[in-house]
């Protein structure tokens, strides 16, 4: 593993159903965080971790929910996906240090139908 | 909590012209103003940053400019190519994590 990676690339999801999406990173960093990407509106912040075993709200976090058990882990987790949530979604770290570049995972595509 | 407005949201330029792309940000606290690009199907990349205790910062053929006062801040590209092409994102913040982007700004330089 080299930066911060995620999965699944994409992903097909029935609506109601509950979806996991996987990020690790190993950089040691201790800030992470999840966003949506939607044509027009940019990247909006879900969630975010500042250290392992604490996370937060972010801008859009209704519907979704994060854990942070140990640093290289963050996993965004929809209970039951709806057909709003279709977005791309980047995972993203940062040394977490002060105000630093926050590196990007490749991004999942997910569509709910 | 922050808002970031980005203008324009395409911009078509000549190979070879200079690009500019503005943004203003509503917090007068946030010190720190990353741009991002990404290509296409790519993850953002971190192409130059400002903090707001400087007012300009220049990279080879890109610029960043910022004006506290006026709570705005400007991405200059200068003799633009083909591969500038991809869309650029402003992003502002205070916290490490708040950081609020811009709508992005859809760059194609024509060759």
């Amino acid at each position: 593993i080299a930066g911060i990676t995620q999965a699944p690339t994409s992903q097909i999801l029935a609506a109601g159903r509950r979806m996991t999406l996987r990020c690790t990173q190993d950089m040691r960093h201790n800030a992470m965080y999840w966003y949506r990407q939607d044509l027009g509106l940019g990247l909006r912040l879900i969630h975010y971790s500042n250290t392992a075993g604490t996370t937060g709200k972010g801008e859009v976090p209704d519907g979704y929910s994060v854990s942070r058990a140990n640093t290289d882990d963050f996993p965004l987790t929809l209970a039951s996906a709806v057909p709003s949530q279709t977005s791309v979604y980047f995972c993203a770290s940062s040394p977490g240090t002060g105000l630093t570049e926050a590196f990007f995972g490749q991004g999942t595509r997910l569509t709910v139908v | 909590g922050e808002n970031v407005e980005q203008h324009p949201s395409t911009l078509s330029v000549q190979e070879g012209d200079s690009a500019v792309i503005k943004c203003t940000y509503s917090d007068s606290a946030s010190n720190y103003f990353p741009w991002y690009k990404q290509e296409l199907g790519k993850r953002p990349q971190l192409i130059i940053d400002i903090r707001s205790n400087v007012g300009e910062k220049k990279d080879q053929r890109i610029a960043v400019t910022l004006n506290k006062t006026a709570k705005h801040f400007s991405l200059h590209i200068t003799e633009t190519q083909p591969e500038d092409s991809a869309v650029y994102f402003c992003a502002a913040s205070w916290k490490v994590n708040d950081m609020r982007f811009g709508a992005g700004t859809r760059l194609t330089v024509k060759p």
